[in-house]
This record gives C-alpha cells, structure tokens and sequence, in this order.
C-alpha cells in the first residue's frame, strides 16, 4: 500500500515570491508521482507527473518537481508566483504495477497575497 | 472536445429517493473513474472502469451502483443514501485503459447534499 503526506496545510506567499509544496511518499513498490492543482469549484488537473528518467521534472503553469528517491520526496516548486495560482495542491503516487490507483496526500492550500 | 462533462452541477436529494449522476468525455479515453470528495479532503476513489468493464471497486457501499454503456458515458446511481453522502463526486477518465502512467482528466464535479 502506498501513502501519501504533504506536511503543510496551508502555505500563505506574496505575489511574485518563490514557492516549495512538500511532499513525502511511502511504499513497499515502485510509484510513479503525480502533482494535480483544484481551482476553487472545479476538477483537478494535472501539473506534472514522474515516471522515470531524469528526476526534474518540469510541468505546466512554469511549475517543476524534484523526486528524490532516498529521501522519498517529490517537492513542487515554483520560483515566481502569481495571483492565479491560488489552489489547492495535491500529490498523488500510484503502484507501477496494474490498474492506475490514484492515492492523493491531504493537499496544500496555496494562497497568494499581493 | 477535450474535457469530461458532469450532470447534474448540484443535486439534493433525500434518503428515499434514487438519482443518477451522469459523465460523458468525447476523448475516445478507455478508462473512466468515480471519486467522493468530501470537504477540504483529497479525492477518494470509488471505482475504475477499463475498456467498458468494471475492473475496481474500493469497498463502496451497495448504495452506490456504478455503470458504463459505451466507452464515453459513465453513470452513478444512487439509492438510499445517507446524509454522510453528501460530497463532490468527480468523474475523469484517462487514455490507456487505466495505466499506471496515465494522466488523468477530471470533470468539474457534481455537488450532492442528502437530506
């Protein structure tokens, strides 16, 4: 079984500041990792994804994420923000093996002060 | 057409009555999924269809009955809820028949309140 914590709740930041949203996995398997953002009354979307590869991985609205395997931790990052990117934040890991089962951390509420 | 579409946006209902969600996505996605979202929670899973055939369900109740006609329609019905129900049931789909790799497209919800 896999589990997922995102150790901030919340994460006030001024406009134009750097972010960091963390993220610790568990598992007894290999996991692929997953950001989805949630705007305010809509669905999620998905921001970037790690399969394999290189361990940056750069994903839409200028956001990237780092998977360090011995720390198990996949942060999201971004080095400027804006107004817009008030969401909420979730991280996401799935078993390489079988059906895709999404197991999502409790999220992050991004909120940007101008 | 690039999104998944949910019916009803909101819907009450009491706990005698049946109703059905609905979700539709013109992707040509194979797989398609139902998640409960209650409130400031993470999605939860609910059930997984592959290629039109139901290939998880995570333990839900018999009150929740899923079905998938064609490989664009997805419905919930629903039947003798209870008031803890209530929540934000997400639908999305994915192109590969549930891969593990998979991104998944999500609907904007709809909004159930039991009465």
């Amino acid at each position: 079984a896999q589990s997922v914590t995102q150790l901030d709740s919340q994460v006030p930041v001024f406009e134009e500041a750097p972010v960091e949203l963390r993220c610790n996995y568990s598992s007894s398997v290999s996991v692929y990792l997953f950001w989805y953002v949630q705007y305010p009354n809509q669905g999620l979307q998905l921001l970037l994804k790690y399969l394999s590869g290189s361990t940056l991985v750069k994903g839409i609205n200028g956001f990237e994420a780092e998977f360090n395997k011995s720390q198990t931790s996949f942060h999201l990052r971004k080095p400027s923000v804006h107004i817009s990117d008030t969401a909420e934040y979730f991280c996401a890991v799935s078993g390489i093996q079988g059906a895709q089962k999404l197991v999502f951390g409790q999220g992050t509420r991004l909120t940007i002060n101008p | 057409d690039t999104e998944v579409t949910q019916t009803p946006k909101h819907l009450v209902m009491g706990m005698t009555n049946k109703k059905s969600l609905k979700c539709e996505q013109h992707m040509g996605h194979r797989a398609m999924y139902w998640y409960k979202q209650k409130a400031k929670k993470p999605p939860e899973l609910m059930f997984v269809y592959s290629y039109e055939k139901l290939s998880i369900n995570e333990s839900v109740p018999s009150r929740f009955s899923p079905e998938c006609p064609n490989s664009s329609l997805l419905n919930l019905h629903l039947h003798a809820l209870q008031p803890e129900d209530s929540a934000l049931y997400l639908c999305a789909s994915s192109p590969q028949g549930a891969s593990a790799t998979d991104t998944q497209y999500f609907g904007p919800g709809t909004r159930l309140t039991v009465l």
